[in-house]
């Protein structure tokens, strides 16, 4: 059973474009995240929701807005996609918001934009 | 030492020798890391975690050290195998985030 699925997998659109990308934990998490990963592997966190609060938003363009309907999903909603858009975005979840709790990865939804 | 670049750093090792993966973190107050295990189109997977009071944590065929002093971890993978091939980053939990180092790549070869 996957314990955190994105979709989806692979999302081609041009420049301009609004476009959403879901994310579902079955772990029974509090908190969950939406990371960025560039072509360099970089990883960094884009924003934090515990139970459906936004907790973190590392200075993200407003173009980006995430939606926790319920602490199982949290979407993100991209509006007027640039270039530099162009990543894989990761969704991952964890008990709690403590600092000492590892972070559940999904497998990433890789954002191309012509 | 790591470098960012286009090309991430790699360590090649031989099948069955060990492989020490190493990781400079930023932040002193930092009280929890992780390291985790990114295969090809995966997402970065965990492998083992330690907190700030320890300097030495075992797994299976893994081992973490942390050396606070100098701001460094390291991940040990005793006898690689070809499944171990991946992109391996640290991370440090501050302030309630936790902040990916550049990743190194382990390739390893029969």
């Amino acid at each position: 059973d996957t314990a955190v699925s994105q979709t989806p997998k692979y999302l081609v659109t041009q420049m301009g474009n609004d476009k959403s990308i879901k994310c579902e934990q079955n772990l029974g998490h509090d908190t969950m995240y939406w990371y960025k990963q560039d072509s360099k592997k970089f990883l960094k966190i884009m924003f934090s929701y515990n139970n459906k609060e936004l907790i973190i938003n590392e200075t993200v363009p407003n173009r980006f807005s995430p939606k926790s309907p319920d602490k199982a999903h949290l979407n993100l909603h991209i509006n007027s996609l640039e270039l530099g858009d162009s990543a894989v975005y990761f969704c991952a979840s964890s008990l709690g918001t403590g600092s000492n709790q590892p972070q559940h990865f999904g497998d990433g939804t890789r954002l191309s934009i012509l | 030492g790591e470098s960012v670049g286009l090309h991430l750093p790699t360590l090649s090792v031989q099948e069955g020798d060990n492989s020490i993966i190493n990781c400079a973190y930023s932040n002193s107050a930092s009280d929890y890391f992780i390291w985790y295990k990114q295969e090809s189109g995966k997402g970065p997977q965990f492998i083992i975690d330690i907190r700030s009071n320890m300097d030495k944590r075992q797994g299976q065929r893994v081992t973490v050290l942390l050396n606070k002093t100098v701001k460094h971890l390291s991940l040990q993978i005793a006898a690689t195998q070809p499944g171990d091939s991946a992109v391996y980053f640290c991370a440090e939990s501050y302030t309630d985030k936790l902040i990916f180092g550049t990743g190194t790549r382990l390739q390893v070869f029969p």
